[in-house]
């Protein structure tokens, strides 16, 4: 499996937009790049997924490399919600991989 | 809310006893994964089911820890003979594709 390296921790103002990047130059040419979240005390929740192209969705952009070597997850404006851990993670087209989550990017915003 | 749901949210259980956790996963869903998140961790991924056959399971899955999903539904995660370092978060995720959908997860703690 593709290995991804992300900051442990990021901090962000309230209302500014925040670009938490990952690195996972292992990646296989298949793989599409997911990316979670994980709030106090929840499980993961989806935020967003792409292959080569650029995404948007109502909750973040992806923003990946030409190479896909790394990609970076925007948020346009934080706010105190957005307070979670962060994590990307490779996976293939059909879904399915026995992936292992990173510690992932700790994201704290400040009022 | 994501869909899926887990019971009990909390379990606590004296070292030895045998301890058993639900996963109900959004119906039309035929993929199923049970991961395990300790303190400061990323979800580490346990077993896979493809309807009913599980079809993977990670080395960490000793043979006291069984899984099972009679007809493609619901999950079961059984532990037998609980030990101090099987206290964790245990999670469970559903999905057609690519993107999971979690569960609240059930936290075990062991005595």
């Amino acid at each position: 499996d593709a290995k991804t390296t992300q900051p442990n921790s990021m901090e962000s103002n309230e209302e500014e937009p925040v670009h938490l990047p990952c690195n996972h130059s292992t990646i296989s040419g298949t793989d599409y790049i997911h990316w979670y979240r994980q709030l106090p005390s929840q499980g993961p929740e989806y935020v967003i997924h792409g292959l080569t192209s650029n995404v948007n969705n109502r909750m973040a952009s992806l923003a990946i490399a030409e190479d896909r070597k790394s990609s970076t997850l925007i948020l346009h404006r934080a706010t105190l919600r957005d307070a979670a851990v962060y994590y990307c993670i490779p996976l293939n087209s059909g879904g399915y991989q026995k992936v292992t989550f990173g510690i992932g990017t700790k994201l704290q915003v400040i009022p | 809310d994501t869909g899926v749901s887990q019971n009990p949210r909390h379990k606590i259980t004296k070292r030895g006893q045998n301890v058993t956790f639900r996963c109900d996963p959004i119906s039309e869903h035929n993929r199923l994964y049970w991961y395990r998140q300790t303190l400061g961790q990323g979800p580490e991924f346990l077993t896979y089911f493809q309807n009913e056959a599980q079809l993977e399971k990670s080395r960490l899955l000793s043979d006291r820890f069984s899984a099972e999903r009679p007809k493609g539904s619901f999950s079961t995660l059984e532990i037998q003979r609980t030990e101090q370092g099987d206290s964790a978060m245990y999670l469970c995720a559903s999905s057609l594709a690519g993107e999971r959908f979690f569960g609240p997860g059930t936290r075990l703690t062991v005595l």
